[in-house]
Parts: structure tokens; sequence; C-alpha cells
């Protein structure tokens, strides 16, 4: 079983819906989640990072994590075709030497 | 800042040649990682340095790869030998020592022929 698991679709949607991302997670002693997004040919670019459990809300995103369930969601709002990219959560393990630990990415198509 | 810089952006290889990445980290950061990324999979960890030493190597890193930063600064990423199943991005990233925000570079594209 793979410590970060992630649904790689890919998500077709139109533009303005609101998109849900989603994670599952193994190990409970997770404690700090990331999202990046990496558009095709590119590195990742870190959108949101959060700790612990509860939502976090930047412009038209929201992350969400909820640990009872080892869960992490990322909510996009009025999605644009310039959000079409790739969408990575990750995790790092606290007191190590801090190496992101990512899910396999879902891609994400928003048409016009 | 001018964020992380990666060269050559895309390498092309015949199996068996040697190849060589370079990473140049935000300046004041202390921490660099490699990783590796295949064609739809997420970014996996390669090896970390810690100012010039590297404090932890992946099993995934063969002896056929060495990474340096010698003087805490840039670092090199050398392949030897090289397979067709090296062919990948390999991504760079930095952060400093108060919160493990790791940016990442545009990463190297390598194909091995």
């Amino acid at each position: 079983q793979k410590e970060v698991e992630q649904d790689p679709g890919p998500l077709s949607v139109p533009e303005g819906a609101i998109v849900s991302l989603n994670c599952t997670y193994s190990n409970s002693a997770f404690q700090y989640f990331m999202w990046y997004r990496q558009y095709s040919r590119k590195g990742p670019e870190l959108l949101m990072y959060t700790y612990s459990s509860g939502n976090k809300e930047d412009g038209r995103f929201t992350a969400q994590v909820d640990k009872s369930s080892k869960y992490i969601s990322l909510f996009i709002r009025d999605s644009q075709p310039s959000d079409s990219a790739t969408y990575l959560c990750a995790t790092w393990l606290s007191g190590g030497y801090n190496k992101l630990i990512f899910g396999a990415g879902t891609r994400l198509a928003v048409h016009p | 800042d001018t964020g992380v810089s990666q060269d050559p952006r895309h390498k092309i290889t015949k199996r068996g040649q040697n190849v060589t990445f370079r990473c140049d980290p935000i300046s004041e950061h202390n921490r660099l990682y490699w990783y590796r990324q295949t064609l739809g999979q997420g970014p996996e960890f390669l090896t970390y340095f810690q100012n010039e030493a590297q404090l932890e190597k992946s099993r995934l890193l063969s002896d056929r790869f060495s990474a340096e930063r010698p003087k805490g600064s840039f670092s090199t990423l050398e392949i030897q030998r090289t397979e067709q199943g090296d062919s990948a991005m390999y991504l760079c990233a930095s952060s400093d020592d108060r919160k493990n925000i790791q940016y990442f570079g545009a990463g190297t594209r390598l194909s091995v022929l």
C-alpha cells in the first residue's frame, strides 16, 4: 500500500464548476499536508500548506484535512481553464529530514 | 529571490553515457532535495543535503547515481552508464530551516535512447 493514495483522474469539468480533489494517507503520524499544482513539463508549484485538521482558504482554493479518516481535500471554486493541470498532494514526517511523500497526482481539465 | 534553477531543461543521451545535472537553489536556503518523477507518478525522493552534507539517500539511488553540493550552494546529480529506465524528470527543491516549504525548479527531463 502506498503511503499516499490519489485518484489519477483525468477529471474534466466545465468552466465555473466546483472541483474536489482528494487524497488518503496511511500513517497517522503525518501532520503537515501540501497541495502542489504542476503544469505540463514544469516543476510543481506550491498552492496550499496546512497543519493538522481543519480548513484553510486562499482565494478560490480551500484545503481540508480530516485526520480521523486520514483524508485530505482540495476544493477549487469557480474553476478556470488556467486551472487545468495536475494536482499533487504531499505530506512529510516531522523529526526526520522532511522529504516529501507525494500522491500520484490528479490530472484536471477545465473546458470553456 | 530568483527561484530554483535547473540546467539543462532537457537532456537526450544514449544508453551507457554519463550525464550530469545542475541545481541552483534559492540563495538563502540551506536544504536541498532531489526527486525523480516518471510519467503519471508523483515525485519520489532521491537525496537530501543540509548545507554541503548529504544526510539521506533513497534506495532508488543506485551506485550509478552520485550527488554533490560542494560548497553548500549549487548541487549536481550525476548518472553514470545511463539505462533506459533512468528516463524521467529530475526535480530539485530547496527550503530553509524554519518551515519545510519546498520550492521546486522546472526540472531536467532525461531521455535515454
